[in-house]
């Protein structure tokens, strides 16, 4: 079963300082990727996907992430940071099952904190 | 656009009582799951549907009930509730198994005492 893994719990950082949230997957078959945004008291919000084609995937709010096979990650980029960036980030990936399931299964998150 | 609907928002259930957490969309869409959502857990997947007749088990299954008779309703049903689904739950729809992804209700805060 594929499966999704965020490092890092929490990534304080400065406002207009870059950041990097790391998510990796299991599995590099037929992969299906998703970077989900959730700001407090809310639900999620689509950020941007990856399907097939090109790996640097743009997204909204001035986000991106990079699809890499062969170290099986896909990491979430911001350039400069601001203040209302400060939400909880989520990856997720389809899980395809034998029987033709397609489940959409989630990391544990990482909760951006962005500093004045 | 109403989008995904959840109702209620806060709950406050006794250990054994039942109960069903509403959702409703109004997009037309085919797939429809129930995640729970715990600190440091992220969100895990309950059940799922891919269309009014047929849903299936996610992750954690264990405790909760789904049907879905509409393509706009799904609603999930705790049949004795247990401090242990003291939780955020959220609903979710898409239009496709991966294009399009999934649009989020707002969620329902359950605690169970």
């Amino acid at each position: 079963a594929q499966s999704v893994t965020q490092l890092d719990s929490q990534v304080p950082v400065f406002e207009e300082a870059p950041v990097e949230l790391r998510c990796n997957y299991s599995s590099s078959v037929s992969v299906y990727l998703f970077w989900y945004v959730q700001y407090p008291n809310q639900g999620l919000q689509l950020l941007l996907k990856y399907l097939s084609g090109s790996t640097l995937v743009k997204g909204i709010n001035g986000f991106e992430a990079e699809f890499n096979k062969s170290q099986t990650s896909f990491h979430l980029r911001k350039p400069s940071v601001h203040i209302s960036d400060t939400a909880e980030y989520f990856c997720a990936v389809i899980d395809r099952g034998g029987d033709s399931s397609y489940k959409l299964i989630f990391g544990s998150g990482t909760r951006l904190l962005v500093r004045p | 656009n109403a989008g995904v609907t959840q109702t209620p928002k806060f709950q406050v259930l006794k250990t054994g009582q039942s109960m069903t957490l509403q959702c409703a969309q109004d997009m037309n869409h085919e797939y429809m799951s129930w995640y729970r959502q715990d600190p440091g857990m992220g969100l895990r997947l309950i059940h799922y549907s891919v269309g009014a007749g047929i849903t299936d088990q996610g992750e954690v299954p264990n405790g909760y009930n789904v049907s879905r008779s509409t393509t706009e309703d799904f609603p999930l049903r705790l049949l004795s509730a247990a401090p242990s689904q003291t939780s955020v739950y959220f609903c979710a729809s898409s239009r496709s198994r991966v294009n399009y992804g999934y649009t989020f209700g707002s969620g329902t805060r359950l605690t169970v005492v």
